[in-house]
């Protein structure tokens, strides 16, 4: 079946604008993660969402950041008054179970 | 600090010449060790998870052992398409999803 997909692909943004980024799990999958990965860095949580659950938002680095879940499924990723450091790949993973089993390929965010 | 390093950076390996890569972690509380598979430009691919030293995982060429400060993952006689950036993560927290990632080693392998 199809994996997790991300969208946009590639994103550029200038400084100050919001973005919105949208990620479909995998049908069924009821966990789902976000992360970001830097250039020369490790990835990096930002939060995850269990069911019906409240999310675990401990990784969110400001409160420009914020995520939504419906109907628990697709979810969006929305960064407001965009900075340069948030310049990144944007990663969501879904599961059926304890691990991030399944990652999309990303939305890459270059903010100018 | 919970930390998780993986050594080396880089490794470059002849086709066949079986090696390991290293991930040394310091946290409080170990619920889980993944490892994980990137290829350039895609996210990445679960591998393997360990829960309790002396544990260990096989898949194809590849072994994943545990023990109680660091986990290994064994290459043996690797092939080209083993070349990829191989990423080591734990789990502290009670949250599943929220995962400390080592920045990686990058595989090469030449034919």
């Amino acid at each position: 079946g199809a994996g997790v997909s991300q969208s946009p692909s590639n994103k550029v943004t200038e400084k100050g604008k919001d973005v919105e980024l949208r990620c479909d799990p995998i049908s069924g999958h009821t966990a789902l993660y976000w992360y970001r990965q830097s250039l020369g860095q490790g990835l990096e949580f930002l939060i995850y969402f269990q069911g019906n659950s409240a999310p675990d938002k401990s990784g969110l680095p400001s409160d420009r950041f914020s995520a939504e879940r419906t109907g628990g499924s697709v979810s969006t990723l929305t960064i407001q008054r965009t900075q340069q450091e948030d310049s990144a790949v944007y990663l969501c993973a879904s599961s059926s179970s304890g691990e991030p089993g399944a990652f999309g390929s990303g939305t890459r965010l270059t903010v100018v | 600090e919970d930390q998780v390093t993986q050594s080396p950076e880089a490794l470059r390996l002849q086709e066949g010449e079986s090696s390991s890569l290293n991930c040394s972690y310091t946290v409080s509380g170990l619920r889980g060790l993944f490892w994980y598979r990137q290829d350039p430009g895609k996210g990445p691919e679960f591998l393997f998870t360990l829960y309790s030293a002396g544990e260990e995982k096989e898949k194809e060429r590849l072994k994943a052992t545990l023990t109680k400060k660091e986990s290994f993952l064994h290459i043996t006689a690797p092939k080209p398409e083993d070349s990829a950036t191989y990423l080591c993560a734990v789990q502290v927290g009670r949250s599943q999803g929220n995962l400390i990632f080592g920045k990686g080693t990058k595989l090469s392998v030449k034919p």
